[in-house]
């Protein structure tokens, strides 16, 4: 069956960087685009892009095109996501996810805290 | 950007009553295809979201039959039948219809 299975939490200090990674199994990793989505504490979802896993070519939505980093290890079947120069408002959950047209798959999420 | 309104913000629901959440987009979301692309999500707490309904009317898999869902090209409705304890968490639409997708901002399903 498909799994997407993220890192761990993270606890980061403004103007750090880290990477967060989502391993996938069950199908071939290029068949499907990887999504990314925030999810701020107590808040709903924002899309904030996706990544070609044939290509390796990333868009971003509007609100992630600066710091934001989506890049692919393909023969590890994983996705990862940067985010440099950490901001308070980086706060949140991140998931990867796998969004068809007739399904999805969701990561367990990444939380992430931005705190001094 | 697609905006999407859900309505309302919360509902509380007696176990075994019917509950409904509204949906409605500033676009019609009725593809060149035929396909209407809304979809339905519920976030159980601590959870990832998880795909109840595809293409506006169809069940995902796994899904129970006590989720139903309709609508036009701008104005969808999700009902809920037989509330059970499970069905508790915050249910969101969605759009893939054009990049980028988006979600209206939720509704919390408590029970009384």
């Amino acid at each position: 069956q498909i799994q997407l299975v993220q890192s761990g939490p993270e606890l980061k200090k403004p103007g750090e960087s880290l990477k967060i990674s989502c391993k996938a199994s069950g199908y071939t990793f290029t068949d499907y685009a990887m999504q990314w989505v925030k999810q701020a504490p107590g808040k709903g979802l924002q899309y904030m892009g996706w990544i070609n896993t044939q290509t390796g070519k990333p868009t971003y939505a509007d609100d992630f095109k600066e710091r934001f980093v989506f890049s692919l290890e393909t023969s590890a079947s994983t996705a990862y996501l940067q985010i440099n120069n950490l901001k308070n408002e980086d706060t949140a959950t991140y998931f990867c996810a796998l969004m068809g047209g007739l399904f999805d798959y969701w990561g367990q999420g990444v939380m992430v805290t931005v705190s001094s | 950007d697609i905006v999407l309104t859900q309505a309302p913000l919360s509902v509380s629901v007696t176990p075994g009553e019917s509950a409904s959440i509204s949906c409605r987009s500033s676009k019609s979301l009725l593809s060149s295809k035929g396909i209407t692309s809304l979809y339905w999500y519920l976030q159980r707490p601590g959870k990832s979201p998880q795909l109840l309904i595809y293409q506006m009317s169809n069940l995902a898999s796994g899904v129970p039959d006590r989720f139903s869902s309709s609508g036009s090209e701008t104005d969808f409705t999700l009902k809920i039948s037989k509330v059970e304890t499970e069905d508790v968490g915050v249910y969101y639409c969605g759009h893939r219809l054009e990049y980028p997708p988006t979600f209206g901002a939720g509704t919390k399903l408590e029970l009384k």
